[in-house]
Parts: structure tokens; C-alpha cells; sequence
């Protein structure tokens, strides 16, 4: 097992246009989050699932953004219609509870909308 | 509301110095506190992990600290080494949301 993997590592895209990313969690990970960080700031939340469902969204989250987990194994976030505020690093994490090991982060993936 | 304060400005130390790094917290009373390193354009990486419950929690090096009277953690690194320059970021996990906020960070630099 390597890890978490993130893909694409980076996306420029068109405003207006969709994007989708990929997260594929530690196989024996039951939970999976996704993050959003900007520049000098910390990760936010914005979603997370327990085996193949979606727990919690972040009301900070438009409707323009949707994650599925199906199957409980990897993970996709989407976001349509693209805006320059939504350029940002992505994180996924996941973790086996939330005791004892804390969170394995992806390396991200930088999304550049111009 | 609820926040998290990391202090935004670097910190910059000598090697061999402890470097001690702060996490204030308003209006949360987490269960679980963490502390994770960040280089740039990487993932965040999970260094320890404290409990309510728990005062002090070390790990070589490191050392974090909980004072949940205070809403305060301090996170410690001795013998710093210029490989320890990163930015340090706390996070809670408020009682039963299985889910962890982050502070914006504090970056370190161990100067030789």
C-alpha cells in the first residue's frame, strides 16, 4: 500500500468548465475527507465519508460541488461551472476511525481555473 | 463563533533551540487534538495526536501539550534541525463529529 493517491497532481482548466478529481484512500480506511487549502491557510473541510456514505457536507460547499464514494473504495469530487475562487490545492485524506492514527493526506490536487 | 489561532508570522530559531509553537481554540471543546506538518505543495503529514484527558503527549523529539482550561495547546520540538523547517498545523475534532478543523499553520524555520 503507498498511500493515498490523488489524480490528476494538477488540473488548469477553463472558468465554466467542469473538473473531476480522483482519491484512492489506504484500502483498510473506512473514512474519507476531502479539503480544500488556499494559499497561507489551513485545510477546511469540506466533505467526508464513512464506508460509501457521504456523513457531512460543509454548508461553506455550493451545490456546484458533489462527491460520491461508491462501493466505499475510491473517491471522485466534481465541481461544475468553474470559478476562479474555486482555484485551490484538493486534499483527500483518510483515516480507520478517528483515534490513535490521525489522518493520511494525498499529496492534492492543485486546481488552476483561469 | 468558533476559531482557531496559530500565530500567522514565521518563527524563526537557531538549530539545537526548542522551538514551541502555539494553538489557541475559542468555542470548541474538542475531544482530540492533532498536530501535522506541512511542506510545501505536500499533503499534510500526521505527527501526534492528544486526548482530552491527556496533558502531555511525546513523541522523540516532540512534545504536545493540552490544556483544555486554557483552550490551549503548545506543540515543542527539541534539538530543532534545519530539516524541521515546515509549517506546523493544529487541528480539533470536536466530541463525536469525526471530523477535524485546521488552524491556518505557523511555518518554522531552524536557521544552522
Amino acid at each position: 500500500d503507498t498511500g493515498v493517491s490523488q489524480d490528476p497532481r494538477h488540473k488548469i482548466t477553463k472558468r465554466g468548465q467542469n473538473v473531476t478529481f480522483r482519491c484512492d484512500p489506504i484500502s483498510e480506511h473506512n473514512r474519507l475527507y476531502w479539503y480544500r487549502q488556499t494559499l497561507g491557510q489551513g485545510p477546511e473541510f469540506l466533505t467526508y465519508f464513512q464506508n460509501e456514505a457521504q456523513l457531512e457536507k460543509s454548508r461553506l460547499l455550493s451545490d456546484r460541488f458533489s462527491a460520491e464514494r461508491p462501493k466505499g473504495s475510491f473517491s471522485t469530487l466534481e465541481i461544475q461551472r468553474t470559478e476562479q475562487g474555486d482555484s485551490a490545492m484538493y486534499l483527500c485524506a483518510s483515516s480507520f476511525g478517528t483515534d490513535n492514527y490521525g489522518y493520511t493526506f494525498g499529496s492534492g490536487t492543485r486546481l488552476t481555473v483561469v | 463563533s468558533q476559531k482557531i489561532e496559530q500565530n500567522s508570522e514565521a518563527l524563526n530559531i537557531q538549530e539545537g533551540k526548542t522551538a514551541t509553537l502555539t494553538c489557541n481554540y475559542t468555542n470548541y471543546s474538542p475531544a482530540y487534538l492533532q498536530w501535522y506538518r506541512q511542506d510545501p505543495g505536500r499533503g499534510p503529514v500526521f505527527l501526534l495526536l492528544i486526548r482530552e484527558n491527556e496533558k502531555e503527549k511525546r513523541k522523540e523529539r516532540l512534545k504536545v501539550t493540552f490544556d483544555t482550561t486554557l483552550k490551549q495547546s503548545l506543540f515543542h520540538i527539541t534539538a530543532s534541525q534545519p530539516a524541521d523547517s515546515a509549517t506546523y498545523l493544529c487541528a480539533l475534532e470536536a466530541s463525536g463529529t469525526y471530523k477535524y478543523i485546521f488552524g491556518t499553520g505557523t511555518r518554522l524555520k531552524v536557521l544552522a
